[in-house]
């Protein structure tokens, strides 16, 4: 496609279920990321991906998060008993470079996860 | 640590008249700053980014920033704003070898005809 898609668009989740929203880049594209943006607030980082490693997860709030790219294209976000607090918009991003700084990151339109 | 404050919750302007966005950041070096622009339902788009060089910076859709050291600011302009400009912008930084930005809360614009 011509950019991020990410899915589902929405998603409600009971607490204690586990979720996972997928993100597919732009085709080429070596860079993905993955932010956190909770209501009236920016995004915060949460994980980065070259290709297929998982260069930084300093972000991820805790060990209930967890994030795959392992074809070095689609990747998920998978959160495991969510809780209220996980309730936020999930971005995905995807830059063709390997430093972003060198290049622009290109935003998918989000997954609202809504947990009750 | 970096961090980035956009001082303006909200702001409301009429159609046609001019804008400016605050924006300042902590960083001990020269950072990359960067400004988003978010409209409903839609995701971040890139309005426009200084690395070096010129301090005044030239974006899309009429948008420009200028970066000044002596404030620790980089602030978004527009000599005149379309009702069409309505949305949530946000100011960015990213600190030199590293793959993250770091984002404000953002300012949410108001366009009154």
């Amino acid at each position: 496609g011509a950019g991020v898609s990410q899915s589902p668009r929405y998603k409600v989740a009971k607490r204690g279920q586990d979720v996972a929203l997928r993100c597919d880049p732009i085709s080429g594209h070596v860079s993905l990321f993955w932010y956190q943006q909770a209501l009236g607030q920016g995004p915060e980082f949460l994980t980065y991906f070259q290709n297929e490693a998982q260069l930084d997860k300093s972000g991820l709030p805790s060990d209930r998060f967890f994030a795959e790219r392992p074809e070095g294209s689609v990747s998920t976000l998978k959160i495991q008993r969510t809780q209220q607090e996980d309730s936020a918009v999930y971005l995905c991003a995807s830059s063709l470079a390997r430093e972003l700084m060198n290049t622009e990151a290109f935003f998918g339109q989000g997954t609202r996860l809504t947990v009750v | 640590a970096q961090s980035v404050t956009q001082p303006d919750i909200h702001i409301t302007v009429s159609e046609g008249a001019s804008l400016e966005l605050r924006c300042n950041y902590s960083y001990g070096a020269t950072p990359y700053l960067f400004w988003y622009v978010q409209s409903p339902g839609q995701g971040l788009q890139l309005l426009l980014k200084y690395f070096s060089g010129d301090t005044l910076v030239q974006g899309i859709k009429g948008f420009e920033a200028e970066f000044k050291r002596s404030q620790s600011s980089f602030n978004l302009r527009k000599p005149s704003v379309h009702w069409s400009d309505a949305a949530e912008y946000f100011c960015a930084v990213g600190a030199r070898n590293t793959d993250k930005l770091i984002f404000g809360t953002g300012t949410r614009l108001q366009v009154f005809p």
